[in-house]
């Protein structure tokens, strides 16, 4: 398995422009999420879904737009870059039942918003 | 609902104790986790409390009387260098996402 799999690992914008953050599971977990890591402020929720067709909000929505229409893709779309988007993007997945508040995370995507 | 690490920075030498702090700020009974970022590797799980668990040496006991779940390793090794982040989920109920602190980047010196 492949796990967590995300894409692009590193990416540079302009302001204004829009581009997708690309993220898929191949471990059939129900639960999934967006993170962006912040030099001093940690991992911040951006986004989640509970299953396909089901989303979210978390502590950080603002700007960013997501949808999950297979149990297996969840994208995070920047719909108009601003240079505060500049961050480490980090999705995770996870089990419903068991063990589902560990998490399993990607690689992660660099953004540079310039 | 929140946990803090007020810890940014912590340098240790091998062969050290080392604590990285945590606490929490929680109504009920918390559910705590202690995740970890090697360099060039993926955030993973490194131990929960519920567990009781010692995993690469590491232990992590919850307090409710000074409502800290601090991680702790008697003698520090320098593989062990890394960002340490504290998480709990929000609620009480996962749904597969967690509140984590501010991270404390460990580095332990030979």
């Amino acid at each position: 398995n492949a796990g967590v799999t995300q894409t692009p690992k590193f990416q540079v914008l302009k302001t204004g422009q829009s581009m997708t953050l690309q993220c898929a599971q191949d471990m059939n977990h129900e639960y999934m999420s967006w993170y962006r890591q912040d030099p001093g402020m940690g991992l911040r929720l951006i986004h989640y879904s509970v299953g396909a067709g089901i989303t979210d909000q978390g502590e950080v929505p603002n700007g960013y737009n997501v949808s999950r229409s297979t149990t297996e893709d969840f994208p995070l779309r920047l719909l108009s870059a601003a240079p505060s988007q500049t961050s480490v993007y980090f999705c995770a997945s996870s089990y419903r039942t068991g063990t589902g508040k560990k998490l399993f995370f990607g690689s992660g995507t660099q953004l540079s918003v310039l | 609902q929140r946990v803090t690490q007020p810890e940014k920075l912590l340098s240790v030498f091998k062969g050290a104790p080392v604590e990285l702090k945590c606490n929490y700020s929680y109504s009920g009974s918390p559910e705590l986790f202690w995740y970890v970022q090697y360099s060039r590797q993926r955030l993973q799980l490194l131990l929960r409390h519920i567990s009781r668990e010692s995993i690469k040496g590491f232990t992590a006991d919850l307090n409710k009387g000074e409502t800290s779940f601090h991680l702790k390793k008697p003698f520090a090794q320098e593989e062990d260098s890394a960002m340490y982040y504290c998480a709990f989920p929000p609620g009480g109920t996962s749904y597969g996402k967690l509140t984590f602190g501010q991270g404390t980047i460990l580095t332990v010196h030979p």
